[in-house]
């Protein structure tokens, strides 16, 4: 199993290009996250998912879209980069159960936007 | 609102000294917490949550819900555990976890 895969891994912008993240888990999880990670910021999340087709805000969605089109697959698009994009983006995935399960983290998306 | 708090950006330990990381948290109901680290050039993983009650690692974590902290602690530090730290508080419901701002340890050889 590959758990959680992040395409692309690094990748340059210019301000007002727009891009889509690609995050994929194997693991049949219904709930998946997005978040980014900033210096002194930790990781805060931006969207997230608790099953197909469904798709909510979390604390910094300003700037971000996302779908949920497929169970395995949650995207999360910039329509127009700013420079305050910039950062590492984490996608994440967890099943929920009665007691907690962890969430599971991708290798993570490196973006600069100039 | 939920809250979560690291004090320390960074920390640098002796190997062989004890390690301690803070971790302070605000919330209305029962809290559920979690550390997570990231290791150079790997993912971020669970460490340990504090209603396990384990070791892992060395690492043992416990909740104080009077002083509202989860503190982190090592009594004997290694090089291996110089890493990106970070504590969390689950959400009810949709799982969501909302993490503190991070503390990234250096041990010292």
């Amino acid at each position: 199993n590959a758990g959680v895969t992040q395409t692309p891994k690094f990748r340059v912008l210019k301000t007002g290009q727009s891009m889509t993240l690609l995050c994929a888990q194997d693991m049949n999880h219904e709930y998946m996250y997005w978040y980014r990670q900033d210096p002194g910021m930790g990781l805060r999340l931006i969207h997230y998912s608790v099953g197909e087709g469904t798709t909510a805000k979390g604390e910094v969605p300003d700037g971000y879209n996302v779908s949920r089109l497929k169970k395995q697959n949650f995207l999360l698009g910039l329509e127009s980069a700013a420079p305050s994009q910039t950062s590492v983006y984490f996608c994440a995935s967890t099943q929920p159960s009665g007691s907690y399960n962890e969430q599971f983290f991708g290798p993570g998306t490196r973006l600069t936007v100039l | 609102a939920q809250r979560v708090t690291q004090p320390e950006k960074l920390l640098s330990v002796f190997k062989g000294a004890p390690v301690e990381l803070k971790c302070n948290y605000s919330y209305s109901g029962s809290p559920e917490l979690f550390w997570y680290v990231q290791y150079s050039r790997q993912r971020l993983q669970l460490l340990l949550r504090h209603i396990s009650r384990e070791s892992i690692k060395g690492f043992t974590a416990d909740l104080n819900k009077g002083e509202t902290s989860f503190h982190l602690k090592k009594p004997f530090a290694q090089e291996e555990d110089s890493a990106m730290y970070y504590c969390a508080l689950r959400h009810f419901g949709n799982e969501k976890l909302t993490f503190g701002t991070g503390t990234r340890l250096t041990i010292i050889p």
